[in-house]
């Protein structure tokens, strides 16, 4: 069973770093892309980044193009997403998903909830 | 970038009726072209791919079809679990866009 388990909830002040995390299990890690997609409070999806395990390759959405940083660790199957300078327009929840280009993204982490503010 | 617009943004149906979903693409999409649920407080779940393939476990009550820039999700027969909110999103190229939404509500 395909399985991605994301770091808990943050409270961090503006100007501060993070990085959140996403624990894939169930299948082999570096043979599909993992992303990453926010949902800022009641409004919808928006694509953030994604990366490619296998050869570390990565793509993301121009509207966060700079702003975040999209990582992965093979030896513990784990995506990463983060930041070096919080704002609180950062604050939204934030899911990772297994991408296939034949399918979309398949599966969903339960969520890590960031809230920025001083 | 393609630019996925949905409409309605929101739709009241009684149980038992018929729902229609559309999905329009600013550029042809082909066929890569999914589509998601979500409820409150849960992360979003595949429901269709390729325009047209249910994912793994999807009731057949639930049926897309299109292709290029125009795409349909209807719903047959709506059931108490399907009043959410349902997202199309284009894979055909970067960057990766969703639409904006359709809210389903009992009527």
């Amino acid at each position: 069973e395909v399985q991605l388990v994301q770091s808990g909830a943050e409270v961090k002040k503006p100007g501060e770093s993070l990085k959140i995390s996403c624990k894939a299990s169930g299948y082999s890690f570096t043979s599909y892309w993992i992303g990453w997609v926010r949902q800022m409070p009641g409004k919808g999806l928006e694509w953030v980044a994604i990366i490619y395990p296998g050869d570390s390759d990565s793509r993301s959405s121009p509207s966060f193009q700079g702003q975040v940083t999209i990582s992965a660790d093979r030896s513990i199957s784990t995506a990463y997403l983060q930041w070096s300078s919080l704002r609180a327009s950062d604050t939204a929840m934030y899911y990772c998903a297994r991408y296939s280009g034949d399918y979309g993204f398949d599966s969903w982490g339960q969520g890590t909830l960031v809230t920025v503010s001083s | 970038e393609k630019v996925m617009t949905q409409s309605p943004a929101s739709l009241s149906v009684s149980p038992g009726e018929r729902a229609t979903l559309s999905c329009r693409a600013s550029q042809s999409v082909s066929s890569n072209l999914a589509w998601y649920q979500q409820k409150p407080g849960q992360a979003p779940r595949l429901l269709m791919y390729g325009a047209s393939i249910r994912a793994t476990g999807i009731p057949a009550r639930f049926s897309g079809s299109g292709s290029g820039t125009e795409f349909t999700l209807t719903i047959s027969s709506l059931q108490s679990e399907d009043f959410a909110v349902y997202y199309c999103q284009q894979y055909n190229s970067w960057p990766l866009t969703f639409g904006g939404g359709t809210k389903v509500e009992i009527k």
